[in-house]
């Protein structure tokens, strides 16, 4: 149980080109999730958290109008980063919490496999 | 302010040695407490995690790790270490009144020798 997937696991893209990443959690309802960045032999940046049906939360210093995201569904938060450049090129990933997991209130956040993506 | 701190940056073990990995947090209310280790490339694996109650908690692959309150640290510990454990290992902390954020700790990158 429990199972976060994210599409795509890798994307390369021009220059000014839009990437959209997705965030799935297979076999439970994510009333939560965050997206993270992490550089190379780094920790994750927390960058938004994602609330299904109401705008994303996004950290100090992270752009909204570049990071869109999107929580249509108990099951999906999407990802876009709008006119990547270069310096966008990093692994994102994504995590999702169950907050009523069996009716207990869960504190643990279950991440997916990462999307890495290069800007060229 | 909310922090973590894993002091070693990297961590070099014989296999079948036993482990020992560093975690210290500095936070204002009751901590959650959450120990993931990520292979290359791959997204955070869940090892244990500590919500209340006894101390010393068991995870998976033979992982453990213990709160100490007075020390704010929850150590990650494994007796014998197995060549497939070499991977990087996150300490992280959550609490419910802070919008259910996770702080990371830098991570501590294992490498185990034959």
């Amino acid at each position: 149980g429990a199972v976060v997937s994210q599409h795509p696991s890798w994307v390369i893209c021009k220059s000014g080109t839009s990437v959209k990443i997705e965030c799935r959690s297979l076999d439970f309802q994510a009333t939560t999730m965050f997206w993270y960045r992490q550089f190379p032999k780094q920790s994750l940046m927390l960058m938004a958290t994602s609330n299904e049906g109401s705008k994303a939360t996004y950290e100090q210093g992270v752009e909204k109008d570049k990071f869109l995201i999107n929580h249509a569904s108990l099951t999906l938060s999407t990802l876009t980063v709008t006119s990547a450049h270069p310096e966008d090129s990093s692994f994102y990933i994504c995590s999702a919490r169950d907050l009523l997991a069996g009716n207990t209130y869960q504190e643990t956040q279950y991440f997916g496999p990462g999307t890495r993506l290069l800007v060229l | 302010a909310q922090s973590v701190t894993q002091p070693d940056i990297h961590i070099t073990v014989s296999e079948g040695a036993s482990l020992e990995l560093r975690c210290n947090y500095s936070y204002g209310a009751t901590p959650y407490l959450f120990w993931y280790v990520q292979s290359p490339g791959q997204g955070l694996q869940l090892l244990l995690k500590y919500f209340s109650g006894d101390t010393l908690v068991q995870g998976i692959k033979g992982f453990e790790a213990e709160f100490k309150r007075s020390q704010s640290s929850f150590n990650l510990r494994k007796p014998s270490v197995h060549w497939s454990d070499a991977a990087e290992y996150f300490c992280a902390v959550g609490a419910v009144n802070t919008g259910n954020q996770f702080y990371f700790g830098t991570g501590t990158s294992l490498t185990v020798i034959p």
